[in-house]
């Protein structure tokens, strides 16, 4: 079935510092791509998101490519802050035969931003 | 509301005992999901709710768990005769129609098994 892999965390950086979080994904169909975002105390939010190979999504500095190739969404940032210490959670949704728009997830990564 | 709406927030309950988790989705939304959350684990899909019925119930990992949708409205997610691995936030997303459309996430009830 459908799966997504996360690098494993935490992942600690300084403040500024360049923020890359690896993502894999196997799938059977032609899924879009997700990278949702929980700031502590509060509940999942989309950060951005890619419906088709060599899309880029972007939000807030960060970015992912789709690469079909590689089967992989790895999320970037050119300098964090302190205020995206958050866990981040890449997911699919498959455009096959259930057509349900349902996610599957990663298992998710703490990043932790040092002042 | 403004946003996905679930309660309650926080549910410690005995061994063997039901409980009922309800969410509350954004007005207009007919695609409404529950996933499940273990510690340290990802998100887990349980149910999907097209309006009223649910095409998709794979995700419930047995009998004890059921769910139902009313009024294209609220959703009660039940488990009946609750197991110490029950324990876990139980998350609800809705979105306008499922498929490509953004799905908005309440911030989950945490159901502690005793």
């Amino acid at each position: 079935g459908d799966s997504v892999t996360q690098m494993e965390g935490p992942v600690t950086l300084s403040e500024e510092a360049f923020l890359t979080i690896n993502c894999t994904y196997t799938a059977t169909g032609y899924p879009s791509l997700f990278w949702y975002v929980q700031y502590p105390g509060e509940g999942l939010q989309l950060l951005l998101k890619a419906t088709k190979a060599d899309d880029k999504g972007s939000n807030k500095g960060f970015e992912a490519t789709y690469r079909k190739e590689t089967t992989s969404f790895h999320l970037e940032k050119g300098s964090v802050q302190v205020s995206d210490s958050a866990v981040y959670f890449c997911a699919l949704s498959d455009h096959g035969s259930s057509n349900t728009g349902k996610l599957i997830f990663g298992q998710g990564t703490t990043l932790q931003v040092k002042p | 509301g403004a946003g996905v709406s679930q309660s309650p927030s926080n549910k410690v309950t005995e061994k063997g005992k039901d409980v009922e988790l309800r969410c509350d989705p954004i007005s207009g939304h007919t695609a409404l999901y529950w996933y499940r959350q273990r510690l340290g684990q990802g998100l887990e899909f349980l149910i999907y709710f097209q309006g009223n019925s649910a095409p998709d119930k794979s995700g419930l990992p047995s009998d004890r768990f059921s769910a139902e949708r009313t009024g294209e409205s609220v959703s009660t997610l039940t488990i009946q005769r609750t197991q110490q691995e029950d324990s876990a936030v139980y998350l609800c997303a809705s979105s306008l129609r499922g498929l490509n459309t953004e799905a908005f996430f309440g911030q989950g009830t945490r159901l502690t098994v005793v």
